[in-house]
């Protein structure tokens, strides 16, 4: 069956470095692959996108990289600081999109520690 | 622009009753689509409508079901409520499918005693 890793534990990371998030999947071909942020008690909200044929992009601090032969994405946030704490959670999609059935990971928190 | 909203926000059913929530996506977007989070589950997809059809579904009991209006506003409903029906109810809609983003609503947080 279809499953999505991402770091259980709980990320702390000291402001100013980079956190590095990791989304790790099996038995899944997806066309594309996404990346939210949900703080407590509030929908996600999107961050970035990235292709099968993308290996890498970005968005200001946040950076993506996708490879489909490790079948990993790496998702990294520079310079971070603490308002950048909160849930991140990658999700893939088939060929289709948009919300269609997006398979999401559990999720991994980030704690930027001042 | 403004964005998803799910209502109500927070609901408390006994088991046994039904519930009905209402997503209202962005002005534009035709695709909406549910999910359910839960602790241990985390966000899981219960189904995806477009211009009033549903083109996917989840793996849930038919308990649950849902529907799409002309004006893109959709409705989910859930019937014998089970305690395990307790969680955050999760609206997204996107302009089309195609691997667009989605942009969720705030949630309905429902609770069942």
């Amino acid at each position: 069956s279809q499953k999505i890793e991402q770091n259980s534990e709980a990320l702390n990371i000291q402001e100013g470095k980079t956190a590095t998030l990791t989304c790790n999947y099996t038995n899944y071909s997806p066309a594309y692959l996404q990346w939210y942020r949900q703080d407590p008690g509030r929908g996600p909200v999107f961050l970035l996108l990235i292709r099968e044929n993308e290996k890498e992009k970005r968005k200001e601090r946040l950076k993506v990289t996708f490879d489909t032969t490790l079948k990993q994405s790496l998702f990294h946030i520079t310079a971070s600081q603490p308002a950048d704490s909160a849930t991140y959670l990658c999700a893939l999609g088939r060929r289709g999109g948009g919300a269609d059935g997006l398979t999401f990971g559990k999720g991994t928190h980030l704690i930027i520690q001042p | 622009k403004a964005g998803v909203t799910q209502t109500p926000r927070y609901l408390i059913k006994t088991r046994g009753q039904q519930v009905t929530l209402s997503c209202s996506p962005i002005s534009g977007h035709r695709s909406v689509s549910w999910y359910q989070q839960t602790p241990g589950q985390g966000l899981q997809f219960l189904f995806e409508y477009f211009s009033e059809t549903q083109r996917n579904k989840g793996n849930f009991p038919g308990r649950f079901s849902g529907r799409q209006f002309s004006n893109s506003r959709s409705e989910m409903n859930v019937s014998t409520l089970e305690l395990g029906d307790s969680a955050l109810y999760l609206c997204a809609s996107s302009t089309q499918q195609g691997g667009t983003e989605a942009f969720f609503g705030q949630g309905t947080r429902l609770t069942v005693v």
